[in-house]
């Protein structure tokens, strides 16, 4: 299995209030990925990373924000977490551009 | 834009029956087309993928084959097991620039025994 951890597993939290979700990897793979994932939807791009510092947005980025400063780890930020934003989010990785993506188990955030 | 379209579940079997779930795509250029799976609680699992046209990916039984002249990549297994209930995802990748992948809604299976 790739080296793909996600913290925290589970987080519930207020609306309104900032959250970080954390992504880490020990594989060097240079494509970093945040997907949520929905019932009805599948999973959903939110911000995807080509190098360390160098991000973009996916087709559902409003609301959030991504950093990466070292290879390993990519974080996804909710600035002021809405209840739309309740769902299940997925880190995935990948060597190249054309390389399969793997995925990390996935942390389920609940917004009250 | 592209995009895929599966088969809504759930798609209830018996033990040992047959197993197809579609999966159909819109893309343009040539894009590789994959099936994850995702077993209860866990996150996804890459069941198998095929990156050019008439290429059958095979993995656990699982088959697919890549079929451009009617963009489809139908996900088939001869005899189900109850371990194989989960639910599976088609997705493709076509961007070159970030490897971007598109999913479908995903099909829950549920075998019995």
């Amino acid at each position: 299995d790739a080296g793909i951890t996600q913290s925290p597993r589970h987080k519930v939290t207020e609306t309104g209030t900032p959250v970080t979700l954390r992504c880490h990897q020990t594989e060097n793979h240079r494509y970093m990925y945040w997907y949520r994932q929905d019932p009805g939807h599948g999973l959903r791009l939110i911000h995807y990373s080509y190098g360390v510092k160098d991000t973009d947005k996916g087709e559902v980025s409003d609301g959030y924000s991504v950093s990466r400063s070292k290879t390993e780890d990519f974080l996804l930020t909710l600035e002021s977490a809405t209840s739309s934003q309740t769902s299940v989010y997925f880190c995935a990785i990948s060597g190249g551009l054309t390389d399969t993506q793997y995925f990390g188990p996935g942390t389920r955030l609940t917004v009250l | 834009g592209n995009s895929v379209t599966q088969m809504e579940g759930p798609v209830t079997l018996s033990e040992e029956a047959f197993l197809t779930i579609n999966c159909t795509y819109t893309a343009t250029g040539y894009p590789s087309l994959f099936w994850y799976v995702q077993y209860p609680g866990e996150g996804l699992q890459l069941l198998l993928k095929a990156t050019k046209a008439d290429d059958k990916g095979s993995n656990k039984g699982f088959e697919a084959t890549y079929r451009k002249e009617t963009t489809s990549f139908h996900l088939e297994k001869g005899s189900v097991q109850v371990s194989d209930s989960a639910v599976y995802f088609c997705a493709l990748s076509g961007d070159g620039a970030t490897n971007k992948l598109i999913f479908g809604t995903g099909t829950l299976l549920a075998v019995q025994p």
